[in-house]
């Protein structure tokens, strides 16, 4: 079955650097989803890539669909303690009825 | 306002015991779902209903009965509960069934069984 893998599993970063989270599909997607988790909260949407190839920004958060939609990036620039969580990649194929398989997650860890 | 409410926000019981586990959302969305994140974060779904119709249904044991009295409900029974049921259930909501609605969780029940 579909299967939609995340690396790395846990990612310490020192306050200020960069850092980037891979999602990788064992099929093309139709879309691809990104979701972050706070410590003891829930998971909450943060973008969705549609189109093959397609980049979008939310402040330091780069979000990049792969050429052929079966592999995402998450690339936070200077990261900060606001940072923490866990990131989660949501990848949906064209059979699924909307189904989205999540990534096992990333979980980020910030150093002051 | 609370989009999309659980209740109760922990639950610990015994082995063997039926429980239920309630959801609203007041976003006026079309489709709810219930997943599952187990102690290594691992999320994933179990059911989803669409206007009150099932149209997700995992392989789950069917020990887990969902119910959705009205597309602003959708309700989870658990029955003779085991040990590896413990986990954090998370309901969620989106706008429409299919795969471009970004979906809304609730705060999650920890349910704990002992």
């Amino acid at each position: 079955g579909q299967q939609v893998m995340q690396i790395p599993q846990y990612q310490h970063v020192q306050e200020g650097e960069d850092f980037t989270t891979y999602c990788n599909s064992s099929t093309t997607l139709s879309n691809i989803q990104w979701y972050k988790q706070r410590p003891g909260g829930h998971p909450v949407f943060l973008i969705q890539l549609v189109k093959s190839g397609e980049v979008k920004k939310q402040k330091r958060l780069t979000f990049q669909f792969g050429e052929a939609k079966k592999n995402s990036s998450l690339h936070i620039t200077a990261t900060q303690t606001t940072d923490v969580g866990t990131y989660f990649c949501a990848g949906v194929t064209t059979d699924s009825w909307g189904k989205l398989q999540f990534g096992s997650g990333t979980q980020v860890v910030v150093t002051p | 306002d609370t989009a999309v409410s659980q209740t109760p926000k922990y639950l610990v019981t015994q082995m063997g015991n039926d429980k239920s586990i309630k959801c609203e959302q007041n976003l006026g969305h079309d489709t709810m779902y219930w997943y599952k994140q187990d102690s290594k974060k691992f999320l994933k779904i179990m059911f989803s209903y669409n206007n009150k119709e099932l149209i997700i249904n995992e392989t789950v044991p069917n020990r887990f009965s969902p119910k959705s009295p009205d597309k602003a409900h959708l309700n989870l029974h658990i029955n003779s509960l085991e040990l590896g049921d413990s986990a954090v259930y998370f309901c969620a909501s989106s706008q429409a069934r299919g795969s471009y609605n970004e979906q809304f969780f609730g705060p999650g029940t920890r349910l704990t069984v002992l």
